[in-house]
């Protein structure tokens, strides 16, 4: 049974058009990230939650938020996507500084 | 910053030949990860490991925590078609955030 759950796992946007990228955990993980992986390349992380605390990094554009409404349910929100926002989004869950595991993924295509 | 350097990039074997993949880095990591993706897909943990020197298999895999907790191999033996993929190693950081090498791509030859 899948542990991380991303929904959807293809999503289609229009260039500028706000979207939401959901993930849900049954593993009770304290942490949640979110990674933005481009073809052939490693995930990049983009911003974690340690708890209730936000953890955003540096190079992280402000076109990318996140909302974690409660422990199982974390969301990436890109206010106005645009052409070089068109990635893998893995969410991955980890308890405290363990090992981390990842969703399948939500494949963002932006036209 | 913390970086990774994953090597082969790539790999080309037969079916049945075993296979070695590495990572090395400049910064101690407290627990090295390697994880194995599919196309399409997130992931996947294959072992972890979390003493520097420690050996540990899982399956056909096994893989080691470099003594200086700055490198870490991966082996795969009796390689089959269904280990084609991508296999990332990655560091862990005292912090709990992951630093991910480039990545060995597979391709096993039936």
């Amino acid at each position: 049974d899948a542990m991380v759950i991303q929904n959807p796992r293809y999503q289609v946007t229009q260039f500028g058009k706000p979207v939401t990228l959901s993930c849900s955990q049954t593993l009770n993980h304290n942490v949640m990230y979110w990674y933005q992986q481009k073809s052939s390349q490693a995930p990049k992380l983009l911003f974690h939650y340690y708890d209730k605390d936000f953890n955003n990094e540096a190079d992280t554009p402000d076109n990318f938020q996140s909302r974690r409404p409660n422990t199982s349910f974390c969301f990436l929100d890109i206010r106005s996507p645009g052409l070089g926002d068109a990635a893998m989004y893995l969410c991955a869950t980890a308890r405290g500084n363990e090992k981390l595991f990842f969703g399948s993924g939500t494949q963002l295509s932006v036209l | 910053g913390q970086q990774l350097n994953q090597s082969p990039q790539s790999m080309f074997i037969q079916e049945g030949e075993d296979v070695s993949m590495n990572c090395t880095s400049s910064s101690i990591f407290n627990t090295w990860l390697w994880y194995k993706q599919d196309p399409g897909e997130g992931p996947v943990l294959l072992i972890a490991l979390y003493k520097a020197g420690e050996l540990t298999s899982n399956g056909r895999l096994t893989a080691q925590f470099g003594i200086t907790r700055k490198d870490s191999f991966l082996n795969i033996s009796a390689s089959i078609p269904s280990d084609v993929g991508i296999y990332f190693c990655a560091g862990q950081n005292q912090g709990g955030k992951l630093i991910f090498g480039q990545g060995t791509e597979l391709s096993v030859k039936p």
